[in-house]
């Protein structure tokens, strides 16, 4: 098993270009998040899906839209970068049960905006 | 709990001593608080969670302790080795709930 896995790893952006932060997992899991970490902070949640088909807005929503595309892939697009999204975004999944607290995460995508 | 910015609360300990990491949280209605370790270049990884009625949960050289009272988590390491070099993070979840909420973070450094 893969688990969590994210491409690209690194990516420079300039200011209003748009991309999309992929994310997959193979365990069969029902929720999926996307999270960013800006330098030597926590975790903060931008969008997640409770399970296929839905979506939910996190913490920090502004400037991103997500699609969760099947069970197995769930991306996040930045349609106008801006230089307050230089961070690292993580994803991660988990299986549906509310009670059940281990998140799996990605290795992270590191985007610059410049 | 909210972030204060570029400098992450730190915590250094001499190798085989014990570490004590504390975290305050807010919310009355969270049922179960958890630990993550963050390695460098990393992502998180869950360590241990402790349901809100419970006060103390034991796992694998480490111990979470809950005391509602005060709103105060802390996770203890016994025998701290320098695999343990981390950033550990707290978070809460309410009931129900299928999203945590993630503490500031406190960076442990490993004498040797």
């Amino acid at each position: 098993n893969a688990g969590v896995t994210q491409t690209p790893k690194f990516q420079v952006l300039k200011t209003g270009q748009s991309m999309t932060l992929q994310c997959a997992q193979d365990m069969n899991h029902n929720s999926m998040y996307w999270y960013r970490q800006d330098p030597g902070m926590g975790l903060r949640l931008i969008y997640y899906s409770a399970s296929e088909g839905t979506t939910d807005k996190g913490e920090v929503p502004n400037g991103y839209n997500v699609s969760r595309l099947n069970k197995r892939e769930f991306s996040l697009r930045l349609e106008s970068a801006a230089p307050s999204q230089t961070s690292v975004y993580f994803c991660a999944s988990k299986p549906g049960q509310s009670s059940y607290n281990e998140q799996f995460f990605g290795p992270g995508t590191r985007l610059t905006v410049l | 709990g909210e972030s204060v910015g570029l400098h992450l609360p730190t915590l250094s300990v001499q190798e085989g001593d014990n570490s004590i990491i504390n975290c305050a949280y807010s919310n009355s209605a969270s049922d179960y608080f958890i630990w993550y370790k963050q390695e460098s270049g990393k992502g998180p990884q869950f360590i241990i969670d402790i349901r809100s009625n419970m006060d103390k949960r034991q796992g694998q050289r480490v111990t979470v302790l809950l005391n509602k009272t005060v709103k105060h988590l802390s996770l203890q390491i016994a025998a701290t080795q320098p695999g343990d070099s981390a950033v550990y993070f707290c978070a809460e979840k309410t009931q129900g709930a299928q999203k945590l909420v993630f503490g500031q973070g406190t960076r442990l450094t490993i004498n040797p």
